[in-house]
């Protein structure tokens, strides 16, 4: 079955950086694209980025561009979401996620999210 | 990138219809039929329910059906039961090859 297991909690201090994996299994990890989103406490959704498994390209969310780098290892089917110069507003859970589509099925699978807390 | 606009909160008795709007702009909503919605439970990961604007994923139920019209796209969920109480997202593609997401829709049941 599919499954994306993400790395654990990370507490950071302002100004440095933190790098999350995203370890997939069960699906072919260079046919799809993996989607990173965040949620800080209490609020919404917010849409990171999104690295594609087959080549490594990718498209990162205007408000995190020179921060944000993603990256791939296909040979371990993981993806990584690094960020830098974290600020208290960074504080979210962190999620990947992939939209899988089988013989003309859809289906969503996402880590179990990530908690990073930056704090001095 | 602004969020897509979504009412922050709905209400329904159980077995009625609700439909939760998203609007959006001629950038993102209004031009591309790539319109997603997401539930979530408190404490879980969000679940897709619709894409492309009206396709369900496999094991999403029929109650929830999505449309769209011009730069505002709504999902219906028919049928309330107590399980739908959540929040819900939409999210859009946008002419920045990126996405948007909105601001969120507390469901309640009552």
């Amino acid at each position: 079955q599919v499954q994306l297991e993400q790395s654990g909690a990370e507490v950071k201090k302002p100004g440095a950086s933190v790098k999350v994996s995203c370890k997939a299994s069960g699906y072919t990890f260079t046919g799809y694209s993996i989607n990173w989103v965040r949620q800080a406490p209490g609020q919404g959704l917010e849409w990171m980025g999104r690295i594609s498994g087959y080549n490594g390209n990718t498209d990162y969310a205007q408000k995190l561009q020179g921060r944000v780098t993603m990256t791939t290892d296909t040979y371990s089917s993981t993806a990584y979401m690094e960020l830098r110069s974290l600020r208290s507003d960074d504080t979210a859970v962190y999620y990947c996620a992939v939209v899988i589509a089988v013989a003309g099925a859809v289906f969503d699978y996402w880590g179990q999210g990530t908690l990073v807390t930056v704090s001095s | 990138q602004s969020a897509l606009t979504q009412p922050a909160s709905v209400s329904g008795s159980p077995g009625q219809s609700i439909t939760i709007s998203c609007t959006g702009t001629t950038s993102d909503v209004g031009a591309y039929n790539y319109v997603s919605w997401y539930q979530q439970h408190p404490g879980k990961a969000p679940k897709l329910m619709i894409y492309d604007v009206s396709n369900r994923p496999s094991g999403v139920s029929n109650r929830f059906s999505g449309s769209k019209s011009g730069n505002t796209a709504s999902l219906t969920i028919s049928g309330l039961q107590a399980e739908d109480e959540a929040d819900y997202y939409c999210s859009s593609y946008t002419s920045s090859n990126t996405v948007v997401f909105g601001g969120g829709t507390k469901l309640t049941v009552l």
